[in-house]
């Protein structure tokens, strides 16, 4: 059965510091993966996206996310963290007849 | 575009009563619609697959007498929690596939059941 492993339930990050959101992946075929930033008490928001091609996905809010077929691994990074990226983030991967496995979410931190 | 809505927003509502939210698909069309529920600090479980004019396909271990999901449209999914329990007080989120394998959320729905 497909899963979704993030190894960290929280990070803090300064403000202006990079950030790297680790996500692990298992599934049978290739997958369709996901990053989603949640605000509390709000709905999720699509940051990006991985279906096939160039294995450097880029999103909003300068955002990416590289997929490593060799380490099923789709790392969420932004070289500059702002404020008002604290928030929580959640990886999900594209499963059978189109639903989605979630990680267990990060929660980040950011620090003035 | 892609927008997804929600209605309630919250609602607090007696032990044992029956609550209806709605998910609604405002700029597009949806026969597929996903109904999440999220408890606090946690991930999203996905209850159920709502299809717009047939029966909903519902997880292992989700009870689908207690939550009813109806697909009348192709715009409107709704989800009824019935004889509602304190355990069922969550965070509800629908979404509304557009494009194979992309979902947009709503805002989500916060149940109390007191």
């Amino acid at each position: 059965a497909q899963s979704v492993t993030q190894p960290d339930i929280h990070i803090t990050v300064s403000e202006g510091a990079s950030l790297e959101l680790r996500c692990n992946y298992s599934y049978g075929a290739t997958p369709y993966l996901f990053w989603y930033v949640q605000s509390p008490g709000q709905g999720l928001q699509l940051l990006l996206k991985y279906f096939s091609g160039d294995t450097l996905v880029q999103g909003i809010k300068g955002f990416e996310a590289e997929f490593k077929r060799s380490q099923s691994s789709f790392n969420l990074r932004k070289p500059s963290v702002h404020w008002s990226d604290a928030a929580e983030y959640f990886c999900a991967v594209g499963a059978g007849f189109q639903k989605l496995v979630f990680g267990t979410g990060t929660r980040l931190l950011v620090s003035p | 575009g892609a927008v997804v809505s929600q209605h309630p927003s919250w609602v607090i509502c007696k032990s044992g009563t029956s609550v209806k939210i709605e998910c609604r698909s405002l700029d597009f069309q949806a026969t597929t619609m996903f109904w999440y529920r999220q408890f606090p600090k946690q991930s999203l479980m996905l209850m159920a697959t709502s299809n717009e004019g047939s029966k909903a396909t519902y997880e292992q271990g989700v009870e689908k007498d207690k939550f009813l999901i109806n697909h009348a449209s192709l715009t409107l999914s709704t989800l009824t929690v019935t004889s509602a329990h304190p355990e069922d007080s969550s965070f509800y989120i629908c979404s509304a596939r557009l494009l194979a394998n992309e979902q947009f959320f709503g805002p989500g729905t916060r149940l109390t059941v007191l």
